[in-house]
């Protein structure tokens, strides 16, 4: 079937370290996005790249990093930079087709530091 | 300009009842305007999508009511279950000069279903 793999589900982060969360899909989809989102908020865009070596900061990009070295992954890195990480991390894809301009989405990393 | 505001921010109803969300957007660039289902601890899942060339879309008790000229769209969800328990996020897509198409997202819908 084909979908986006995230993964950990759950990832535990020390304060000072920087951490990877993985983000993979099998859709052949052009595009992915990475998004944050707190308790009862929103969805927040982190980055995105629209191909292969190539991506663009979103609304809240300080303290993340991203590589796009393959189509299929996407992984984003949060570093130590990111002073308040704790969130749910969800990473999406779309082909942009004009037949469907949606979205699909992994099913989350949830990151707590501790 | 870019922004899509979605309301209310929390809705309880009865179980049978109707639930409507409603969302506003501003740049009439947008062209495709999707509805997404999140329970907790998981991804946002692609509920219904509809274009403006067409004033509703209903696919079994979700219904899309779209409204061009005053640039509003709302879900309607008719005979509300517990299991529609979940926060529904409205969103947008549309070209705008000197960007990639993508979504712009509402602030998402709480919405509550009690048996």
């Amino acid at each position: 079937d084909g979908g986006i793999t995230q993964s950990p589900k759950y990832l535990f982060r020390k304060e000072g370290q920087n951490v990877t969360l993985s983000c993979e899909q099998n859709l052949n989809h052009d595009a992915m996005y990475w998004y944050r989102q707190d308790p009862g908020q929103g969805l927040r865009l982190i980055y995105y790249s629209q191909i292969v070596n190539d991506f663009q900061k979103g609304d809240i990009a300080e303290g993340y990093s991203v590589s796009r070295e393959k189509k299929e992954s996407f992984p984003l890195t949060v570093t130590s930079a990111q002073k308040n990480p704790t969130a749910f991390y969800l990473c999406a894809s779309s082909s942009g087709d004009s037949r469907d301009y949606g979205y699909t989405f992994g099913s989350g990393t949830r990151l707590t530091v501790v | 300009q870019q922004q899509v505001k979605q309301s209310p921010q929390s809705l309880i109803v009865q179980k049978g009842g109707i639930s409507i969300i409603n969302c506003a957007y501003e740049n009439t660039a947008f062209d495709y305007f999707p509805w997404y289902q999140q329970f907790p601890g998981k991804g946002p899942a692609l509920l219904i999508a509809i274009r403006p060339d067409v004033s509703e879309k209903k696919e079994g008790r979700f219904t899309i009511s779209f409204n061009k000229s005053a640039k509003q769209f709302s879900l309607h969800i008719m005979d509300s279950q517990p299991g529609d328990s979940a926060t529904y996020f409205c969103a947008a897509s549309g070209r705008f000069s000197g960007s990639a198409r993508q979504l712009t997202f509402g602030s998402g819908t709480q919405l509550t279903v009690l048996p």
